[in-house]
């Protein structure tokens, strides 16, 4: 199945810690990456291989994975990370890719 | 910088044909699987298409399979999306999206798994 399910809303106040999870029958056999968007912007990357950072990515973004759900946390959020958080995975192949529904994270 | 600059969209009828076209820089276009993503208004992100490093493979989202033809000039680095039939919910922004995780050897290049740098987008309205 290439069904990734996310929660649709997440609400934290500036400080505290948010959880984003993902769950689908892709993990644990194929990776997750994670984008973070927001309004009127283009997606960008933030995690990739479950728990890699990209370069220029702040430290606060983590990623880990267990069983079939993989989680975006994000500790110590600032107003600036309210945005559209998707998860993405694709076939074991790259021939077919799917994102989650993706969640709406509002810093409070 | 990795650059990607969408052209092409606009508003069009119902049945009809339209073609985006992608202009890429900053990195090595010819080695790089390539996207299309698209997102309808207030909706999520729904991937549309790759096509390999040299245009040989191509595979499809089921929403758009036989209506849609993506290729590639990697003599000008450029990416096109041709979609036909437009249905009023092909209505959406379409992302032009280099391909991340891929490798090359043995004069192969693989398309990876995931997307790392993504265009600022052009909007397609289907409407009569």
């Amino acid at each position: 199945s290439f069904d990734l399910t996310q929660p649709p809303s997440v609400s934290v106040s500036p400080g505290q810690t948010a959880r984003i999870t993902c769950s689908g029958d892709s993990f644990p056999k194929h990776y997750a990456y994670w984008y973070q968007q927001k309004p009127g912007r283009a997606p960008v990357l933030i995690m990739y291989k479950d728990i890699e950072r990209p370069s220029g990515i702040p430290e606060r973004f983590s990623g880990s994975s267990s069983g079939a759900t993989v989680t975006l946390t994000i500790s110590g959020v600032q107003a600036e990370d309210e945005a559209d958080y998707y998860c993405q995975s694709a076939d074991g192949s790259s021939t077919y890719f799917f994102f989650g529904g993706g969640t709406k994270l509002t810093v409070l | 910088q990795v650059q990607l600059v969408e052209s092409g969209g606009g508003v069009v009828q119902p049945g009809r044909s339209l073609r985006l076209s992608c202009a890429a820089s900053g990195f090595t276009f010819r080695n790089s699987g390539m996207h299309w993503v698209r997102q309808a208004p207030g909706k999520g992100l729904e991937w549309v298409a790759v096509i390999s490093y040299d245009g040989s493979q191509t595979y499809l989202g089921d929403s758009v399979k036989g209506r849609v033809t993506i290729s590639r000039d990697n003599s000008k680095n450029t990416l096109d999306l041709q979609i036909s039939s437009l249905r009023p919910e092909d209505t959406a922004i379409y992302y032009c999206v280099k391909g991340g995780g891929g490798h090359c050897g043995g004069g192969v290049c693989f398309i990876g798994p995931y997307f790392d740098y993504w265009g600022q987008g052009v909007p397609v309205t289907v409407s009569s």
